[in-house]
């Protein structure tokens, strides 16, 4: 998976509690994302990173929060996880901005129920 | 090809013929495309990737193909194998914007 590592890969919490999910990559590749992926929809953007400390808001961020203190790790926060982000996340890296030849390489992805 | 809904599309094909995976895209300003796989429990995989100036791209027992009138591109897998089975699909990119993901298609060889 291109050097990338999530963890937990699974994760069952509760409604109200927070929860943070890690990406830790080894290519020095300075854009990072979180997506989730659900039945009936393609990957969506959550937020991303296009450098330490420099983030923005994707197609579904409200209820997420980011932090990048590092080159290598990405943090997404569901501050109060509802029911409604029981899904797939998938943490993504690229070398320049989504467009011609900047791949999105793909993690294996966390699997976090909320129940 | 592929749609928004519940349930995906599914191909399934002889293990040794040709597959085509099918996918609409929305945006006519979109001028870069990739096709990535996706096996079950897995992230997806980088498999292939296409700039609007070109029709069509080879590589490895691979084929894409772009039709931009219609908006319509093809993943062609040839002699498909039972480790081709999982779900397939497109990204789309318009300059400036992040990518677009479609929904997939499922696709299982029988061996």
């Amino acid at each position: 998976d291109a050097g990338i590592t999530q963890s937990p890969r699974h994760k069952v919490t509760e409604t109200g509690t927070p929860v943070t999910l890690r990406c830790h990559q080894t290519e020095n590749h300075r854009y990072m994302y979180w997506y989730r992926q659900d039945p009936g929809h393609g990957l969506r953007l959550i937020h991303y990173s296009y450098g330490v400390k420099d983030t923005d808001k994707g197609e579904v961020s409200d209820g997420y929060s980011v932090s990048r203190s590092k080159t290598e790790d990405f943090l997404l926060t569901l501050e109060s996880a509802t029911s409604s982000q029981t899904s797939v996340y998938f943490c993504a890296i690229s070398e320049g901005l989504a467009g011609f030849k900047n791949i999105q390489y793909f993690g294996a992805g966390t699997r976090l129920s909320v129940l | 090809g592929e749609s928004v809904g519940l349930h995906l599309p599914t191909l399934s094909v002889q293990e040794g013929d040709n597959s085509i995976i099918n996918c609409a895209y929305s945006n006519s300003a979109s001028d870069y495309f990739i096709w990535y796989k996706q096996e079950s429990g897995k992230g997806p995989q980088f498999i292939i990737d296409i700039r609007s100036n070109m029709d069509k791209r080879q590589g490895q027992r691979v084929t894409v193909l772009l039709n931009k009138t219609v908006k319509h591109l093809s993943l062609q897998i040839a002699a498909t194998q039972p480790g081709d089975s999982a779900v397939y699909f497109c990204a789309e990119n318009i300059p400036g914007n992040q990518f677009y993901f479609g929904t997939g298609t499922s696709l299982t060889v029988i061996p």
